[in-house]
């Protein structure tokens, strides 16, 4: 199985301030078919899971554009460029490459 | 609007089964796959299998290959995940979700708690 690793698992942030979560994957991301099927999740309190970013940087129609994927291979990060207060939640990476598996979650909350 | 309905919460006992349907609309049923996911209380998302409304194909994680079975009901635009040998291990909020283009899950259910305690 993939293994998925964030990192941070917590991330206080400052309002106002710039996050970033990485996510590495235990083998290379690229299918067969040339794409890269890595999709990130946030996960607001009580709430189902709602996608932000998918094939590692293409947002959601909604999300802000303070959302942001990047990377490649193994090596994938989200970054949120200023952090209002809604933003708190945990949000996930999944790889979509070989089956399906997410990593642990990283906690986003305000200082 | 594309919606994903579940079942209501259950309490079984260790050892029963547990069933949970997903009522889709607003979409072509068997377009699309359905896949379930679990996360245990305080914990991250697991993906457990996934379904093909149109062929019946399914696919499931090696972790539950023998104890869980998707199903559907194509005439009610629903699918089923039924799980069986429950412990308490197994605690947890279970989701439908809708595989997208990309390999990637676009929608979600609301979630159906399964608690499994004697």
């Amino acid at each position: 199985d993939v293994v998925m690793t964030q990192s941070p698992l917590s991330l206080p942030v400052t309002l106002g301030q710039p996050a970033s979560i990485s996510c590495r994957s235990s083998q290379s991301l690229v299918h067969s078919d040339g794409n890269t099927y890595l999709s990130w999740f946030q996960q607001r309190p009580g709430q189902s899971p709602r996608r932000l970013i998918y094939k590692v940087s293409n947002r959601d129609s909604g999300v802000p554009d303070r959302f942001s994927g990047s990377g490649s291979g193994t090596d994938f990060t989200l970054k949120i460029s200023r952090v209002e207060a809604e933003d708190v939640g945990v949000y996930y990476c999944m790889q979509g490459t070989h089956w399906w598996t997410f990593g642990q979650g990283t906690k986003v909350e305000i200082k | 609007q594309v919606q994903l309905v579940q079942s209501g919460a259950e309490v079984k006992n260790p050892g029963a089964s547990v069933k949970v349907s997903c009522k889709a609309s607003g979409y072509t049923f068997t377009g699309y796959y359905m896949h379930w996911v679990r996360q245990a209380p305080g914990q991250g998302l697991e993906w457990m299998g996934r379904i093909n409304p149109n062929s019946d194909d399914t696919n499931y994680a090696q972790k539950f290959q023998g104890r869980v079975t998707m199903t559907r009901d194509t005439s009610i635009n629903t699918a089923y995940m039924e799980l069986s040998r429950l412990t308490s291990d197994d605690t947890a909020v279970y989701y439908c979700t809708k595989e997208a283009t990309y390999s990637t899950f676009d929608y979600w259910g609301q979630g159906t708690l399964v608690t499994v305690s004697s």
